[in-house]
């Protein structure tokens, strides 16, 4: 099992650029989740989605649009890059809750955005 | 304030060392608790995750005070592969079904 992949893993794009990060999974779980991480803030939830053909906004979604049409595969789209976008993007995936309870998330190996 | 906030260190302990951080949260009606490890240029894996009661595994002990807020990790027997950073996360139960991340403690265990 590959568990959870980024593709691709470095990209740095001109401001207005449109780009779309591909997040896939080979556990079939239900939950898929997309994070940006910078320095000194930790990681904060962009997207996520619960299921397929479903999403919904996290703390930070101005600027992202995502899209899950297959339960493997989650999609983050930049429609027009701001340097403010530059971060490491992880991805990650869990199992359906049970009770309101989170189960362990999986993370893949995270995509290096820069935007000039 | 953070929702979940800890110390960003870093600590800078001897092998042998035992070490340990703390994390607070805001919310009270928070019901799962994680303790993840990050290394440098990584992604974030968990390492293990918080109970009532307080568990262990191996030389690490994770404990939770629901009544103050604070969830604390304890290393025993510092070895130089745990230097990372170490981020606390808490199920906010907020509905989002994702979890909130601190911002991470860092630890340099030295020889």
């Amino acid at each position: 099992n590959a568990g959870v992949t980024q593709t691709p893993k470095f990209r740095v794009l001109k401001t207005g650029q449109s780009m779309t990060l591909l997040c896939a999974q080979d556990m079939n779980h239900e939950y898929m989740y997309w994070y940006r991480q910078d320095p000194g803030m930790g990681l904060r939830l962009i997207h996520y989605s619960v299921g397929e053909g479903t999403t919904a906004k996290g703390e930070v979604p101005d600027g992202y649009n995502v899209s899950r049409l297959k339960k493997q595969n989650f999609l983050l789209g930049l429609e027009s890059a701001a340097p403010s976008q530059t971060s490491v993007y992880f991805c990650a995936s869990s199992y359906r809750s049970r009770q309101g309870l989170n189960l362990e998330q999986f993370f893949g190996p995270g995509t290096r955005l820069t935007v000039l | 304030r953070k929702e979940v906030e800890q110390d960003p260190g870093p600590f800078n302990v001897p092998e042998g060392a035992t070490v340990a951080f703390n994390c607070t949260y805001s919310n009270s009606a928070s019901q799962s608790f994680f303790w993840y490890r990050q290394d440098c240029r990584k992604e974030p894996k968990l390492l293990m995750s918080v109970y009532s009661s307080g568990n262990e595994d191996g030389r690490f002990t994770a404990q939770l005070n629901r009544a103050s807020q604070y969830i604390s990790l304890l290393i025993r027997d510092s070895k130089l592969s745990d230097s990372a950073t170490y981020l606390c996360v808490v199920n906010m139960d907020t509905g989002r079904r994702a979890l909130t991340f601190g911002s991470g403690t860092r630890l340099q265990v030295q020889p």
